[in-house]
């Protein structure tokens, strides 16, 4: 069975500074790999995915991910953190193929310090 | 483009009653829609997918006679929670995938909070 560890529950950096969030997955194959943002009381908002390719996938509101296969990993970086951009983040995974289920990390809650 | 809404965002209900929530893809086709549970501070916890036209697929563990789906149309999905209980309490959040994308692409609503008192 797929599943998705995000090591890190809390982290809290200096506005300006820069961010890595960790995610690591474990699946058979290379799945596909989302980055998603929810703030208080809200849904989900897509930063990124990866499918194929490239492995630096560039998303939304400046943030970008590295897809490494051999640490399984799927770490997301901002070089510089706005005090908008404390929420809570999940990585996800979900099979290759489509249409097919996501498994989400356990999520870390990032907070920005002014 | 690729918005899901979710109706109601808040709702309170009496211990015994039903609530209806509905997930609507507003510019787009969907034959998958997924719907997660979400405690406090906790991640989201699928509960079923629902397919256009068929029966929803429940997740171990989940009451399919509790929580009733039925996805009538491409753009709207309901989850009826029966005889709503204290610990029926949570965020509901639904997602939707459109029709057209292989990948698996899931879009979220803006979820629903549901209190039972």
């Amino acid at each position: 069975a797929q599943s998705v560890t995000q090591p890190d529950i809390h982290i809290t950096v200096s506005e300006g500074a820069s961010l890595e969030l960790r995610c690591n997955y474990s699946y058979g194959a290379t799945p596909y790999l989302f980055w998603y943002v929810q703030s208080p009381g809200q849904g989900l908002q897509l930063l990124l995915k990866y499918f194929s390719g490239d492995t630096l996938v560039q998303g939304i509101k400046g943030f970008e991910a590295e897809f490494k296969r051999s640490q399984s990993s799927f770490n997301l970086r901002k070089p510089s953190v706005h005090w908008s951009d404390a929420a809570e983040y999940f990585c996800a995974v979900a099979p290759t193929g489509g249409g097919n289920k996501l498994t989400f990390g356990t999520g870390t809650q990032l907070k920005v310090e002014l | 483009g690729a918005v899901v809404s979710q109706h109601p965002s808040r709702v309170i209900c009496k211990s015994g009653t039903s609530v209806k929530i509905e997930c609507r893809s507003l510019d787009f086709q969907a034959t998958t829609m997924f719907w997660y549970r979400q405690f406090p501070k906790q991640s989201l916890m699928l509960m079923a997918t629902s397919n256009e036209g068929s029966k929803a697929t429940y997740e171990q563990g989940v009451e399919k006679d509790k929580f009733l789906i039925n996805h009538a149309s491409l753009t709207l999905s309901t989850l009826t929670v029966t005889s709503a209980h204290p610990e029926d309490s949570s965020f509901y959040i639904c997602s939707a995938r459109e029709s057209r994308l292989a990948t698996g692409e899931q879009y979220f609503g803006p979820g629903t909070r549901l209190t039972v008192t």
